[in-house]
């Protein structure tokens, strides 16, 4: 079983849609979350951080459920420029340990 | 600051020919990543270093690939001798402790 798995998509959504992207880690002694963005032929960016009592970040809202490894990303209002690959991103321990990245959601936001 | 800055930005070699990817981390991170990434299999880490000590290199693909670190400002990914298979884009990142983590912008790696 892979560490962190993310539907790979695409999803081809219009412009004002709600899009939701789940997550699940394998690992229960993960310690911390995020989502990162990466754009086509770019770096990954770091979108959010998520916590477990859930976060939101204007149209980004982020949810952890610990009990069940999950992780999920909510975009309202989705914009032309949302269109990227979303990847879901585990800490398994704290301090300077590596990130352990899903392969990516894609998402196309539509006119 | 000018950011993580990984060189070449494109590097085209032909079978057989040794490969050395740059890094130039964030002044004060402590901490630096070497990533690798495909299609097929995504972000994957090959190896890090805190405080210029190496201290996993278990995701490196085999013995020919080495990463160096001689001091805080400058990493080496060398790959001798490459084959078509080791194609893909080559990542960069480097951290403080505790802080998230910021990526060159990669070195995009054809072997042929």
């Amino acid at each position: 079983r892979k560490e962190v798995e993310q539907d790979p998509g695409p999803f081809n959504v219009p412009e004002g849609a709600t899009v939701a992207f789940n997550c699940t880690y394998s690992n229960s002694a993960s310690q911390s979350f995020f989502w990162y963005r990466q754009d086509c032929r770019k770096e990954p960016k770091l979108l959010m951080s998520v916590y477990s009592s859930g976060n939101e970040d204007g149209r980004f809202t982020a949810q952890l459920n610990r009990a069940s490894q999950y992780i999920s990303l909510l975009i309202r209002d989705s914009k032309l420029s949302d269109s990227a690959t979303y990847l879901c991103v585990v800490n398994q321990n704290s301090g300077n340990t590596p990130l352990v990245f899903g392969k990516g959601t894609r998402l196309s936001v539509i006119a | 600051d000018a950011g993580v800055i990984q060189s070449p930005r494109h590097e085209v070699t032909e079978m057989g020919q040794e490969v050395t990817l740059r890094c130039k981390p964030i002044s004060g991170h402590n901490s630096l990543f070497w990533y690798r990434q495909t299609m097929m299999r995504g972000l994957e880490l090959l190896i890090y270093f805190n405080n210029n000590v190496p201290i996993d290199d278990s995701g490196m693909p085999e013995d020919r690939f080495s990463a160096k670190m001689p001091n805080a400002s400058f990493s080496t990914l060398k790959i001798q001798p490459s084959e078509p298979r080791d194609s893909a884009v080559y990542f960069c990142a480097s951290s403080q402790v505790g802080g998230g983590y910021t990526f060159g912008s990669g070195t995009r790696l054809t072997v042929v």
